[in-house]
C-alpha cells in the first residue's frame, strides 16, 4: 500500500523556521519526482516545490524561492521540506505528492503566527 | 493575470451533466499542455481524476467513472472536465494543473454543487 506521511508542521514566530518531513513507502521511491503543495486555510492549491527522482533537478514557486529548501534522502525513503523566514501567509496544510502515481499524503498544518 | 482560470462556482442537477473549464492565459496556447484534473472534498487532499491532452494522449485516474472525462476547447483555449450522470457525491472542489515553465501551475479551483 502506497503511504506518504507528512510530519514536522505546527505553530511558528514570524521569521521562524521549521522542517517538513515526508516519509514514503509503498513504492520505489527512488525513481519518483516528488513534489511539495501547500492550501492555505478555505483557499485553492498552491505548488511548492518539484524535486527529481535523484534530487539533481529542482524548482521553487515564486512566493518560496531564496526561503524554502527541498531535498530527499533516498536511503530513507524520505522528502523535506526546510521553510525558513516564514511569513504569515505561509500559513497553510502542506502536502508531499507523488503526481506519477497520484498519490498525496494527507497533510500537515503549519501555522505561522505571534 | 492568472495562467490558470476557472469560474469559482457551478451548480447543476442529480442526473445532469457539468462541464468544468479551465482557461489558460492569453498567450499560453493550450493545444500542447497536458491538463490534469483534481477532486478534493472537506478535510481531505485532493484526488487525482484524470489527465487529457489529445484522444491519443490521455490517461484516466485509477478507480474514477467513465462519467469524468476530459477535453479541449482549442477556440475558448482552455481544458474541460466533463462530469456525467451527476450524483450528490460528485460534490466537491475541482482543481485543474499544468507544467509550465518549470513549474506546476493549479487553477484557482471551481466549487461544483449538486442539487
Amino acid at each position: 500500500e502506497v503511504q506518504l506521511v507528512e510530519s514536522g508542521g505546527g505553530l511558528v514566530q514570524p521569521g521562524g523556521s521549521l522542517r517538513l518531513s515526508c516519509a514514503a513507502s509503498g513504492f520505489t521511491f527512488s525513481t519518483y519526482e516528488m513534489n511539495w503543495v501547500r492550501q492555505a486555510p478555505g483557499k485553492g492549491l498552491e505548488w511548492v516545490s518539484y524535486i527529481s527522482n535523484s534530487g539533481g533537478t529542482i524548482h521553487y514557486a515564486d512566493s518560496v524561492k531564496g526561503r524554502f529548501t527541498i531535498s530527499r534522502d533516498n536511503a530513507k525513503n524520505s522528502l523535506y521540506l526546510q521553510m525558513n523566514s516564514l511569513r504569515a501567509e505561509d500559513t497553510a496544510v502542506y502536502y508531499c505528492a507523488n503526481f506519477a502515481i497520484e498519490y498525496w499524503g494527507q497533510g500537515t498544518l503549519v501555522t505561522v503566527s505571534s | 493575470q492568472a495562467v490558470l482560470t476557472q469560474p469559482s462556482s457551478l451548480s447543476a442537477s442529480p442526473g445532469a451533466s457539468a462541464s468544468l473549464t479551465c482557461t489558460l492565459r492569453s498567450g499560453i496556447n493550450v493545444g500542447p499542455y497536458r491538463i490534469y484534473w483534481y477532486q478534493q472534498k472537506p478535510g481531505s487532499p485532493p484526488q487525482y481524476l484524470l489527465r487529457y491532452n489529445s484522444d491519443s494522449d490521455k490517461q484516466q485516474g485509477s478507480g474514477v467513472p467513465s462519467r469524468f472525462s476530459g477535453s479541449k476547447d482549442v477556440s475558448a483555449n482552455a481544458g474541460i472536465l466533463l462530469i456525467s450522470g451527476l450524483q450528490s457525491e460528485d460534490e466537491a472542489d475541482y482543481y485543474c494543473m499544468i507544467w509550465h515553465s518549470s513549474a506546476w501551475v493549479f487553477g484557482g479551483g471551481t466549487k461544483l454543487t449538486v442539487l
